[in-house]
């Protein structure tokens, strides 16, 4: 079936600093792959997304890049802020429900 | 950005008491989710459905219940809270499409204290 395995939290990076979350997949078929971002206290917020192979998603800095050949679909932003913290989620699209990672706590500090 | 809609935002009730979440989304989606989120962080599918009158059970077992009466609107119910049910509850809503490409967006989540 399909998994998800995303790297253990949590993560604390100074500000500017570069951010890599790692976020691998098992999966039959070429299903969409996605991250999302949870601030405390709210719901999950899609934050890019990418539907086939080779594809880029990116949005407010943060980019991913769906791997078919590593079955990876990594986050990476150059330079993090201290609104960056939160709670990061990859996920999988299914036949019928998302497949999602344990979750990564995100902290920056000044 | 989505327009889906969850009341209440936080709850704190006693043993024993009859609550309703409610969630709406004025997407026009046909697909509807309900998940429940642990301290940890994980998510838990508990319900889904495709349409009105349809509703499945999710991959963690759930006392709830739920209803989809209305295309936009997707109550969740527990009929006797028990503070084994505090937790976050989380409703989402997609399109339907190709299968494995639907996008789902979330609402902003009801906190549920069961003292």
């Amino acid at each position: 079936g399909n998994s998800v395995t995303q790297m253990e939290g949590p993560v604390t990076l100074s500000e500017e600093a570069f951010l890599t979350i790692n976020c691998t997949y098992t999966a039959t078929g070429y299903p969409s792959l996605f991250w999302y971002v949870q601030y405390p206290g709210e719901g999950l917020q899609l934050l890019l997304k990418a539907t086939k192979a080779d594809d880029k998603g990116s949005n407010k800095g943060f980019e991913a890049t769906y791997r078919k050949e590593t079955t990876s679909f990594h986050l990476e932003k150059g330079s993090v802020q201290v609104s960056d913290s939160a709670v990061y989620f990859c996920a999988l699209g299914g036949n019928e429900k998302l497949t999602f990672g344990t979750g990564t706590r995100l902290t920056i500090i000044p | 950005e989505a327009d889906i809609y969850q009341t209440p935002r936080y709850l704190v009730i006693g043993t024993g008491k009859k609550i309703t979440l409610e969630c709406s989304q004025t997407m026009g989606h046909d697909k509807m989710y309900w998940y429940q989120q642990d301290p940890g962080m994980e998510l838990h599918l508990i319900h889904y459905s495709y349409g009105v009158n349809s509703t499945e059970k999710g991959d963690l077992s759930s006392e709830s219940t739920v209803s989809r009466i209305r295309t936009e609107h997707f109550p969740l119910t527990l009929e006797s809270a028990r503070p084994s049910h505090t937790s976050q509850y989380l409703c989402a809503s997609s399109e339907v499409g190709l299968a494995g490409r639907e996008t789902q967006y979330f609402g902003p989540g009801t906190r549920l204290l069961v003292l």
